[in-house]
C-alpha cells in the first residue's frame, strides 16, 4: 500500500514570495491533516479536512496561509506572502476517519521550507 | 488546551544499553501515540495506547500508559544505532463534551543518539 506522498521535498524562497505544497493521502483515507514543524519542536496542526470540508483551521494563519482539498483527495497548502518565521517542515498526514477510538495518522515525508 | 512534556529532551547511549523516554500530559489522555522521526523526514508510527495500564511491544520497543492515563513511557531494550532518531508522543484531543476528535497535540520530542 502506497503511503502519503508530498512534493516538493525541499523548497527555498525569498521572503514575500509565494509557495505551494502538494499532498496525496493514502487511498481511501477520508481525513487529511497539515502540520507545521519548526526545528526543535513537535508538529503543530494547521488544518484538518474531512473529505473536502474543513474540520479545524483554528491555528492556520489565514492572512497568509490557505489550503484546499478539491474532490476530497489531494490537497494543496499555500503561503502568500512568506515570512522568515515560516521556515519549517510541513507535514501532511491522513487517517481513515477522525475522532474514532483507534484511528492512526500516517505521515508523509514532509516538505522542508527555507525562507531567506 | 492539552500540553505534553517529554523527558529527557536528548539522550546519548552506548549500543546495547536500555533506555526510557517519558511523556507527561497536563490532562487525561484519550489515545496516546508514539512516533519516530529521522531528522528532516516524516513521522513513522510506532504504537498507540488507549486504556489505563495498557502495554504494547514491537520488536525491542515497549510502550506503557499509566493507570491514571496521564503519563506514558517508551522503553528500548538493547539499543542499536538503528534506533537513533527523534521520538515524539502525540495525544488525541477531546472537545468540551469529551468526544474525541482527530487533532494530535505533540510533545517537543526526545533526540536519541546511539553510539556503536
Amino acid at each position: 500500500e502506497a503511503g502519503v506522498a508530498q512534493s516538493p521535498r525541499y523548497k527555498i524562497i525569498e521572503k514575500r514570495q509565494s509557495v505551494a505544497f502538494w499532498c496525496n493521502p493514502i487511498s481511501g483515507h477520508a481525513t487529511l491533516y497539515w502540520y507545521q514543524q519548526i526545528l526543535g519542536q513537535g508538529p503543530k496542526l494547521l488544518i484538518q479536512f474531512q473529505n473536502n470540508g474543513v474540520v479545524d483551521d483554528s491555528q492556520l494563519p489565514k492572512d497568509r496561509f490557505s489550503a484546499e482539498r478539491l474532490k476530497g483527495v489531494d490537497s494543496t497548502l499555500k503561503i502568500q506572502p512568506a515570512k522568515l518565521e515560516d521556515s519549517a517542515v510541513y507535514l501532511c498526514a491522513s487517517s481513515l476517519v477522525a475522532g474514532t477510538s483507534s484511528t492512526t495518522q500516517y505521515f508523509g515525508p514532509g516538505t522542508r521550507l527555507t525562507v531567506l | 488546551s492539552q500540553e505534553l512534556e517529554q523527558s529527557p529532551q536528548s539522550l546519548i547511549v552506548q549500543e546495547g544499553k536500555n533506555l526510557t523516554i517519558n511523556c507527561t500530559s497536563s490532562k487525561t489522555l484519550y489515545g496516546l501515540y508514539w512516533y519516530k522521526q529521522k531528522y528532516g523526514e516524516g513521522l513513522i508510527f510506532l504504537m498507540m495506547l488507549q486504556k489505563g495500564g495498557e502495554e504494547k511491544s514491537h520488536e525491542k520497543i515497549t510502550a506503557k500508559l499509566d493507570e491514571k492515563k496521564q503519563q506514558s513511557s517508551l522503553h528500548i531494550t538493547a539499543s542499536q544505532p538503528s534506533h537513533a532518531g527523534i521520538y515524539l508522543c502525540g495525544a488525541r484531543g477531546t472537545n468540551a463534551g469529551g468526544t474525541s476528535y482527530g487533532k494530535l497535540t505533540f510533545g517537543q520530542g526526545t533526540i536519541l543518539t546511539v553510539h556503536p
